[in-house]
């Protein structure tokens, strides 16, 4: 059985960074073709991909936030960690994280974690 | 980036309606890589189908995805009343979501 559980802090205040991480089990980070992405949905927005890390180290970036996301990976926690720098209250939202599979998307999501930038 | 436009924004539709959902991509990618997904408030989104017309694991016979090039499409042949929600469409992995449409009764 595949999950996944976010985690990190439900209040962040204005120009703080965040931490989220991704515990997950059922399957290896070091598999070909298998990713984990980050994915958040702000209130009353659509879905936004944020980062992307693939097994080999491979890792994306939403354009528009590069320079203030960082992704990385612990294989032996089963562990995939998301920084962003700068936090805005245009930042509250659900952050997911999901397993990506190369040929057919992401197909197991955690249930998401709420995270509030406010002072 | 491939930006994805999704038409309409909201369908107002009845259990028991046909809903047909439409996702446009600003440039051609591979068909291979269209999935959709869906969403309820308060829980994970799910995929729906994915390489534009398979269906993923335990995804009923009444969605059904079409398409290719620049245009793709999401099927609904008879909405039952656990399929409202919203839909996204993706080129999957490091690609933005198109802005959803919600299916509401």
């Amino acid at each position: 059985q595949i999950t996944l559980k976010e985690s990190g802090p439900a209040l962040v205040k204005p120009t703080q960074t965040l931490t989220l991480t991704c515990s997950f089990s059922g399957f290896s980070l070091t598999t070909s073709g298998v990713g984990v992405g980050w994915i958040r949905l702000p209130p009353g927005r659509p879905l936004e991909w944020l980062a992307l890390i693939y097994w080999d180290d491979d890792k994306r970036y939403n354009p528009s936030l590069r320079s203030r996301l960082a992704i990385v990976k612990d294989t032996s926690k089963n562990e995939v960690v998301l920084t962003m720098r700068t936090m805005d209250p245009v930042d509250s939202g659900t952050y997911f994280c999901a397993r990506l599979i190369d040929i057919v998307g992401y197909d197991s999501w955690g249930q998401g974690t709420l995270v509030t930038v406010s002072s | 980036e491939t930006i994805l436009t999704q038409i309409p924004g909201t369908l107002s539709l009845s259990p028991g309606d046909r809903a047909a959902l439409s996702c446009r991509a600003s440039q051609t990618r591979s068909t291979a890589s269209l999935a959709w997904y869906q969403h309820k408030p308060g829980q994970a989104p799910r995929l729906l189908i994915y390489g534009a017309s398979t269906r993923a694991t335990g995804i009923p016979d009444r969605f059904s995805g079409s398409g290719s090039g620049t245009d793709f499409t999401l099927t609904i042949s008879r909405l039952e009343p656990e399929d409202f929600a919203v839909y996204y469409c993706q080129f999957y992995g490091s690609s933005p979501f198109g802005g959803g449409t919600k299916v509401e009764i």
